[in-house]
């Protein structure tokens, strides 16, 4: 069955330091990645996307995601972490649901991020 | 532009009761999926709507229904409500490209239901 994992599940950081955040999938096919993210009593929002070309990709306030098709992966970085990234990050992967054009979105089960100032 | 509007915001039903909450999607958006949110906890897929009919179906039972209206908005539908049911419903809207849906959702606020 397709699956994504989440490596994290909780992660402390201090301000300044780097952040590496796992994300694999199980799908062999054509897939678009997703970094969602939930801020302190916000709703989600889309953090960054992959469809297709450059496998490194910018999303919003610094953060940076790479698509490893060899090894099935979509890990989220940044290199300096501030107090505001504080939140749930969710990995979801777009992959096709049997015939025709039909996708299912397939998520993480999220990784909390908290920043100490 | 208006994004995802979700109503109402909160509410609150007794077990046995039945709910409808209510999600406008993104402008020019024509697909929308529902969402439960339990509290510290990712989101669960309830459902897909998209051309006024259920597309994808997530592992929830019957109780939850749904609709889709021309104006791509949509309804959902929750019968005979238990405690468990008590969670944050978000909806998402997305826009399909070639009939195929690329994942990209934009979320509402979310509707706040506690079941007494």
């Amino acid at each position: 069955a397709q699956s994504v994992s989440q490596h994290n599940h909780h992660v402390i950081l201090s301000e300044a330091a780097s952040l590496e955040l796992g994300c694999n999938y199980s799908y062999g096919g054509t897939v678009n990645l997703f970094w969602y993210v939930q801020y302190p009593g916000q709703h989600l929002q889309l953090l960054l996307k992959y469809f297709s070309g450059d496998p490194l990709v910018k999303g919003i306030k610094g953060f940076e995601a790479e698509f490893i098709k060899s090894k099935f992966s979509f890990n989220l970085r940044k290199p300096s972490v501030q107090w505001s990234d504080t939140a749930e990050y969710f990995c979801a992967v777009n992959a096709p649901l049997g015939a025709g054009n039909n996708r299912k979105l397939i998520w993480g089960l999220g990784t909390s991020l908290a920043v100490n100032p | 532009d208006a994004g995802v509007t979700q109503s109402p915001t909160h509410l609150i039903k007794t077990r046995g009761q039945q709910v409808t909450l209510r999600c406008s999607p993104k402008s020019g958006h024509d697909t929308v999926s529902w969402y439960q949110q339990a509290l510290g906890q990712g989101p669960q897929f309830i459902f897909q709507y998209y051309e006024e009919e259920e597309r994808q179906r997530g592992n929830f039972p019957d109780r939850f229904s749904g609709h889709q209206f021309p104006n791509y908005s949509s309804e959902l539908n929750v019968n005979a409500l238990l405690l468990g049911d008590s969670a944050l419903y978000l909806c998402a809207s997305s826009r399909r490209i070639g009939g195929s849906n690329t994942g990209e959702l934009f979320f509402g606020e979310g509707s706040r239901l506690t079941v007494l």
